[in-house]
């Protein structure tokens, strides 16, 4: 099926490093989300965008909604331990979600 | 309070065998999903209900059938099971065609 490119497929990071990953799709979408998955666990809601060009926070967490309507950003800012885990972008279609491969981040030791 | 949530959170069978995940969600949501990762993580949707009617089936053996009794529930059945079904199963609400809420997964491994 369609899934969305998105990159980088892991990260190792320090932690206070800030973050970024994105998403870009040959279709547009009118919807874009962004989920996080920690081990054992589904994935939960970070962020909807809605409007092409949107840029929205949740604490450490930006993003934003390209003005093609193609392509997404998330950035988290000073990460933290717990920021661990897989970053899904995910697409509306018009019945379903259109996902990304996921970005495993993980904290340098 | 547990949003959308699935029952086992484990379970083990031996190939050949029929066994039901089940899911349910008290979120008033009208569409419920089925998923399955795979060992890469890759999100698949296997089926979605809205009001108790089907409107995707991705290109899933028939092996897999979803039965919903109510809008809160999307149970999940699985007849003659083999080696290739062993992935973590996620079920997920949501209301019309908004964002997804997730379960939070039943691992199921097949010996």
């Amino acid at each position: 099926g369609q899934q969305l490119n998105q990159s980088p497929q892991s990260m190792f990071i320090q932690e206070g490093e800030d973050v970024s990953m994105n998403c870009t799709s040959s279709s547009i979408f009118n919807t874009w989300l962004w989920y996080k998955q920690d081990p054992g666990e589904g994935p939960v809601l970070l962020i909807a965008l809605y409007k092409a060009g949107e840029l929205t926070s949740n604490g450490r967490l930006t993003a934003q909604f390209g003005i093609t309507r193609k392509d997404s950003f998330l950035n988290i800012s000073a990460s933290i331990p717990s920021d661990v885990g897989i970053y899904f972008c995910a697409g509306q279609g018009n019945y379903q979600l259109i996902w990304g491969a996921g970005t495993k981040l993980i904290i340098k030791p | 309070d547990t949003a959308v949530s699935q029952t086992p959170k484990y379970l083990v069978t031996q190939m050949g065998n029929d066994k039901s995940i089940k899911c349910e969600q008290n979120l008033g949501h009208d569409t419920m999903y089925w998923y399955k990762q795979d060992s890469k993580k890759f999100l698949k949707i296997m089926f979605s209900y809205n009001n108790k009617e089907l409107i995707i089936n991705e290109t899933v053996p028939n092996r897999f059938s979803p039965k919903s009794p109510d809008k809160a529930h999307l149970n999940l059945h699985i007849n003659s099971l083999e080696l290739g079904d062993s992935a973590v199963y996620f079920c997920a609400s949501s209301r019309s065609s908004y964002e997804q809420y997730f379960g939070p997964g039943t691992r199921l491994t097949v010996t």
